[in-house]
C-alpha cells in the first residue's frame, strides 16, 4: 500500500533556529501534499497546500514566511519553520494524494517540533 | 465554505460491545466524499472508511459501517464488537471534488471524538 514517510518524528530546536521536516512518498507520486498542524487533543488544521513545481497555497492565517513549503518533486515536500519561536510548538503531519489515485490519501506519521 | 460538526467530544464503550459515532456537515454542493479516519495513541492517520455522496448504499469495512443520510446531511460511524486496539480519536472529513471551486482535494476535519474501548 501507499506509504509516506515523514521526518523526523521529534525534534528539539532553540528559538530562533529553522527547523525542516521532510515528507516522501515512498511507492507512488504524489502531486499534491498537504501539510497540518495538530494542538493537543485538538483535530487537523490545514496549513498549507502543496503542489509539485509550483507554489504553496496557504491558509488564511498562515504566515507564508514562517512557514517555508518546497515540493520539488513527486515524491517529496519540505516544511521549513523558519525563526521558531516556543509558540510553533506543535504536531506537524503531512498527507500525499497519489496522482491519478482517486480520492484517496496517505498521511505521514507526524513530527513533534518543540521549541525551547 | 464546508463545515463538519462532531458533537461527541468523548465517548465509551464496553469490548465486544457496539458503539455509533456521530457526524453531521454543512454544504451547499451535491457531489463530494466523507471520510473518517482514526488517530490512535500513535498519532498516525489511519482511514477507517469512505463514502461517495452519490452511492446511496452505505460504505462497510469489516466491523466498521457508516450510516450516511444525504437529506440529513448526517454520516454516522458504527463499530460492531468493539476491541481494545479501536481505542483512538476518530475524526470525520468531507471533501468537495477537484472541479469543484478549485478545492484541490482539500479534506475538512470535524474536531474528533474520543472512543475508549474499555475491557
Amino acid at each position: 500500500g501507499a506509504v509516506v514517510s515523514q521526518h523526523p518524528s521529534w525534534v528539539i530546536c532553540k528559538s530562533g533556529t529553522s527547523v525542516k521536516i521532510e515528507c516522501r512518498s515512498l511507492d507512488f507520486q504524489a502531486t499534491t501534499m498537504f501539510w497540518y498542524r495538530q494542538f493537543p487533543k485538538q483535530s487537523l488544521m490545514l496549513m498549507a497546500t502543496s503542489n509539485e513545481g509550483s507554489k504553496a497555497t496557504y491558509e488564511q492565517g498562515v504566515e507564508k514566511d514562517k512557514f517555508l513549503i518546497n515540493h520539488a518533486s513527486l515524491t517529496l515536500s519540505t516544511l521549513t519553520v523558519t525563526s521558531a519561536h516556543p509558540e510553533d510548538s506543535s504536531f506537524y503531519i503531512c498527507s500525499a494524494r497519489q496522482s491519478g489515485g482517486g480520492y484517496g490519501y496517505t498521511f505521514g506519521s507526524g513530527t513533534r517540533l518543540t521549541v525551547v | 465554505a464546508q463545515t463538519v460538526t462532531q458533537s461527541q467530544p468523548e465517548m465509551s464503550v464496553q469490548e465486544a460491545e457496539t458503539v455509533t459515532l456521530s457526524c453531521t456537515y454543512d454544504t451547499s454542493e451535491n457531489n463530494y466524499y466523507l471520510f473518517w479516519y482514526k488517530q490512535p495513541p500513535s498519532r498516525q492517520m489511519i482511514l477507517v472508511i469512505r463514502q461517495e455522496a452519490y452511492k446511496q448504499q452505505n460504505a462497510t469495512e469489516n466491523r466498521f459501517s457508516v450510516n450516511f443520510q444525504k437529506a440529513a446531511k448526517s454520516f454516522s460511524l458504527k463499530i460492531s464488537d468493539s476491541q481494545l486496539g479501536d481505542t483512538a480519536m476518530y475524526f470525520c472529513a468531507f471533501m468537495k471534488p477537484f472541479n469543484s471551486g478549485g478545492s484541490n482535494y482539500k479534506l475538512t476535519f470535524g474536531k474528533g471524538t474520543l472512543l475508549t474501548v474499555n475491557p
